[in-house]
């Protein structure tokens, strides 16, 4: 069976200092892999997502970015985190659409950050 | 653009009563619709998704949708709710690659 992971749990971090925070999954190939954030517990906006190694499509600028450097492992980064920063980062991965059907996307249980 | 509304940010239900969490569309083209359970502190976890078909989906524990294109809804039910069932539900919408989701509406059912 497919399983997604994500670490860590928790961070806090202090204004200015970088990020990383990685996501895997395992069971299955070449997934379609999602960053999402959500803000007081609330609302999911997409970050970024990637059909395929290397490729990444960025939703919102702003000052993270995200990689994909195997095919199960996506990773998402900043060289200065922000206060604004702070929220629920939560990854998703979803199989390749089949017959042009979008297959549901399975999520992490998130990474809680903090930004001092 | 394509879009998901849930027009409750609380429903309230005690045990054993039906469960109803709203959800409208707004797509150009067929919709490909989802429901999605959040517990406190943790991802995800999909329940449905409507792509085509019968009006009426069976998803997991006990929670069905129906699919309604005059109204252009897509409600969740459940006939007899549970005290665990209190979580926090998103109604979502295929958007090109990803998925757009809906608000959130909390559910608390007491007992």
């Amino acid at each position: 069976s497919q399983t997604i992971h994500q670490w860590p749990a928790t961070l806090v971090q202090p204004v200015g200092s970088p990020l990383s925070l990685e996501c895997t999954v395992e069971g299955t190939s070449n997934p379609n892999l999602y960053w999402y954030r959500q803000a007081a517990g609330r609302g999911l906006q997409l970050l970024f997502y990637s059909v395929g190694i290397g490729q990444i499509s960025s939703e919102v600028p702003q000052n993270l970015s995200a990689s994909r450097p195997q095919d199960r492992q996506f990773i998402l980064s900043s060289k200065k985190l922000l206060l604004s920063d702070s929220g629920f980062y939560l990854c998703a991965w979803s199989a390749e659409p089949r017959q042009g059907r979008t297959q549901p996307q399975h999520f992490g249980d998130g990474t809680r950050l903090s930004i001092l | 653009a394509q879009s998901v509304a849930q027009p409750e940010d609380q429903v309230n239900v005690a045990e054993g009563n039906p469960l109803t969490v709203k959800c409208t569309y707004s797509v150009s083209g067929n919709p490909y619709l989802f429901w999605y359970v959040q517990y406190p502190n943790r991802g995800l976890q999909f329940l449905l998704k409507y792509i085509t078909g019968d009006n009426l989906v069976k998803g997991s524990y006990g929670f069905e949708a129906e699919f309604n294109k005059s109204q252009t809804s897509f409600h969740l039910k459940k006939p007899s709710a549970l005290v665990s069932d209190s979580a926090l539900y998103f109604c979502a919408v295929r958007e090109d690659s990803a998925l757009s989701f809906g608000a959130g509406t909390t559910v608390t059912v007491r007992a």
